[in-house]
């Protein structure tokens, strides 16, 4: 099973221009989630996906960020203006469901990330 | 709410064990513990769900006591291979089906 795929892998801006994400989920997960991780720090969430709506956007900078998910399958996240606060790893995780009929879950896969500079 | 992970780093040498606790204030309904190498992605090694079930994976394991909102990751043995920061991931009653809230990390250094 091919795992979550991301890219690029690197990317280094100045501040205030504009970079975009794109993320390609395990075949059939239907949830897809982006966190920013910053140095030293847990993986802190973005937003989530359930196919190509929105369940969980609560911590996304709109007024910079943005992400949407075509078809309910590739993502991409986009940040315009850039600023120095969002130097970070960008991770894209899928999930699928785990779990019997008493309990349900989520089990996250995450993708290698995208490692974003801002100078 | 953001889970709290103790210790935060740990040094041991290979063949000893350590424990990670993960440690929260609201009620959960799963714990979720990762491992990431520097540089990579974290990888999943294993969900406990609420009834306090117990799980293994080789020679790491966890328990959740849902009463005290608490897990713990057990590490025998520990070899090399284990070094590397842990996350616990936890899953609230309130949101379930949303994503998880992560701890700081602790980070575990086996040493030969």
């Amino acid at each position: 099973e091919a795992g979550v795929a991301q890219s690029p892998r690197y990317k280094i801006i100045e501040k205030r221009q504009s970079v975009a994400f794109w993320c390609n989920p395990i075949s059939g997960h239907a949830t897809l989630y982006w966190y920013q991780q910053i140095l030293g720090q847990g993986p802190k969430l973005l937003i989530q996906f359930q196919n190509n709506g929105v369940v969980d956007d609560s911590q996304l900078p709109k007024d910079r960020f943005s992400a949407e998910r075509l078809k309910g399958v590739d993502s991409t996240l986009k940040i315009q203006p850039a600023k120095l606060e969002d130097s970070a790893v960008y991770l894209c995780a899928s999930s699928r469901r785990t779990g019997g009929a008493r309990a349900i879950s989520y089990e996250q896969y995450f993708g290698p990330g995208t490692r974003l500079t801002v100078t | 709410q953001q889970p709290v992970q103790s210790p935060q780093a740990v040094i041991l040498r290979e063949g000893e064990d350590a424990v990670i606790n993960c440690s929260s204030s609201k009620a959960l309904y799963s714990v979720h513990w990762y491992r990431q190498k520097h540089g990579e992605a974290p990888v999943f090694l294993m969900i406990l769900l609420k009834g306090g079930e117990q799980k293994g994976h080789d020679k790491i394991s966890a328990s959740f006591n849902e009463k005290k909102q608490q897990s713990s990751l057990y590490l025998t043995a520990s070899q090399l291979s284990y070094s590397g920061t842990y996350f616990c991931g936890t899953e609230e009653v309130a949101n379930s089906g949303y994503a998880l809230n992560f701890g700081k990390g602790t980070s575990l250094l086996v040493t030969p």
